[in-house]
């Protein structure tokens, strides 16, 4: 089945520093999603990416597609101690089938 | 606003009975939806695809006697643990988009997900 490596699996910073997650895919996706999960709660979405190359940011979050459809980052700039939870990409089908990747867990130190 | 809802976000059993738990989008319709398991530190693994109308689409693995899925209408999937064990606590966790693209771009909403443990 398709499988999705995401790193690194966790990082600890400190406050105002940058942040770079990735995943890559053995399979092409369509669609390339970020979530941010925080204890107990279900994945809120933080940024989607429609389009190989895609280059999208939600604030200070900045995300791209991969142009080979198989790959995407997300950076985070100037982290702030909210910024604290697990991070997880997805890969979306045309059908709306999501296969995870297994989160990046970030604590940011004040 | 959240636009998928679950309900409960917490519940407790007792080993050998049924939980019933509730997705609900709002402010779309929904022809599918998607149920998630979530063990602690892990990730999301989707167990099957509610389709409203007809029956849902199990993952390898997931048994669909264990854990029915009802899509009754274009808002509301349920899932029920039957005969739940202990090994069936979990976080599960439904999502659901709206492919008429009035509530985003086609993008996986998800609900805020329900705790259940099985004594």
């Amino acid at each position: 089945g398709q499988q999705l490596n995401q790193s690194p699996q966790s990082m600890f910073i400190q406050e105002g520093e940058d942040v770079s997650m990735n995943c890559t895919s053995s399979s092409i996706f369509n669609t390339w999603l970020w979530y941010k999960q925080d204890p107990g709660e279900g994945p809120v979405l933080l940024i989607a990416l429609y389009k190989a190359g895609e280059l999208t940011s939600n604030g200070r979050l900045t995300a791209q597609f991969g142009i080979t459809r198989k790959d995407s980052f997300l950076n985070i700039s100037a982290s702030i101690p909210s910024d604290v939870g697990i991070y997880f990409c997805a890969g979306q089908t045309n059908a709306g089938k999501s296969t995870f990747g297994d989160g990046t867990t970030l604590t940011v130190k004040p | 606003g959240a636009v998928v809802s679950q309900h409960p976000s917490r519940v407790i059993c007792k080993s050998g009975t049924s939980v019933k738990i509730e997705c609900r989008s709002l402010d779309f319709q929904a022809t599918t939806m998607f149920w998630y398991r979530q063990f602690p530190k892990q990730s999301l693994m989707l167990m099957a695809t509610s389709n409203e109308g007809s029956k849902a689409t199990y993952e390898q693995g997931v048994e669909k006697d264990k854990f029915l899925i009802n899509h009754a209408s274009l808002t509301l999937s349920t899932l029920t643990v039957t005969s739940a064990h202990p090994e069936d606590s979990s976080f599960y966790i439904c999502s659901a988009r709206d492919i008429q693209g009035l509530v985003g771009a086609g993008e996986l909403f998800f609900g805020e997900g329900s705790r259940l443990t099985v004594l």
